[in-house]
């Protein structure tokens, strides 16, 4: 299965601030990579598929870039209702793999 | 926006069989792949595998002796059972629709919508 290495884990951040999570995946899985936003007691949400597209609904402030190996999800301007935890998902091949997630939390 | 509630027993014995349903609230159960996964507390992500309408199956293959995917189009219903379970498949448990979004390149798989999991505790 296809390894994918999220990072950081955690990081604190204000509102406002610019924030990169990063992703790296242990063999080249083109463009097929999704990024997911988590909160407690709330259903999972997609915010990005196929590296950058921006699913329909989700703020312009994230946006996904990256292929091969290495991705990049960026959160523009952090908003309070961003704090939550991502995480990226490849489905290159079977099974599907996601990283370990990175939880961002308020400075 | 199509909706899904997953639902089941929270709590199972330890060597028993899991059973969670997940209901879908449009008839789009068709035509689409419905995926399962899971989140032990604390931890990450995992995919245990996905259901064609058509009633196909694949899953991880860490799970795949002991996991079993079923569909009821007539109810709108996805089913997953899991056998002989340990304290290791305590978990949230999420179903979820996987989309393929093609391009020039080929078809990227994605899940666009989500239920809001349910919580698993295998204790005796």
């Amino acid at each position: 299965a296809i390894q994918m290495t999220q990072s950081p884990s955690s990081l604190s951040a204000s509102v406002g601030d610019r924030v990169t999570i990063t992703c790296r995946a242990s063999q080249g899985i083109s463009r097929a990579l999704a990024w997911y936003q988590l909160k407690p007691g709330i259903a999972p949400k997609l915010l990005i598929y196929a590296a950058s597209n921006l699913q329909s609904g989700v703020p312009s402030r994230f946006s996904g870039s990256g292929s091969g190996t290495d991705f990049t999800l960026t959160i523009s301007s952090l908003q309070p209702e961003d704090f939550a935890t991502y995480y990226c998902q490849e489905d290159y091949n079977s099974p599907p793999t996601f990283g370990g997630g990175t939880k961002v939390e308020i400075k | 926006q199509v909706q899904l509630q997953e639902s089941g027993p929270g709590l199972v014995k330890p060597s028993e069989t899991l059973s969670l349903t997940c209901t879908v609230s449009d008839d789009s159960i068709k035509n689409y792949y419905w995926s399962w996964i899971r989140q032990p507390p604390g931890k990450g992500l995992e995919w245990i595998g996905y259901i064609y309408y058509g009633g196909s199956t694949t899953y991880n293959p860490s799970l795949n002796s002991r996991v079993a995917m079923s569909i009821d189009t007539s109810k709108n219903q996805l089913s997953l059972k899991l056998s002989s379970v340990t304290a290791a498949d305590t978990a949230v448990y999420y179903c979820a629709r996987r989309l393929e979004y093609y391009t020039s390149s080929g078809y990227y798989y994605y899940l666009d919508v989500w239920g809001k999991g349910t919580t698993v505790t295998v204790s005796s």
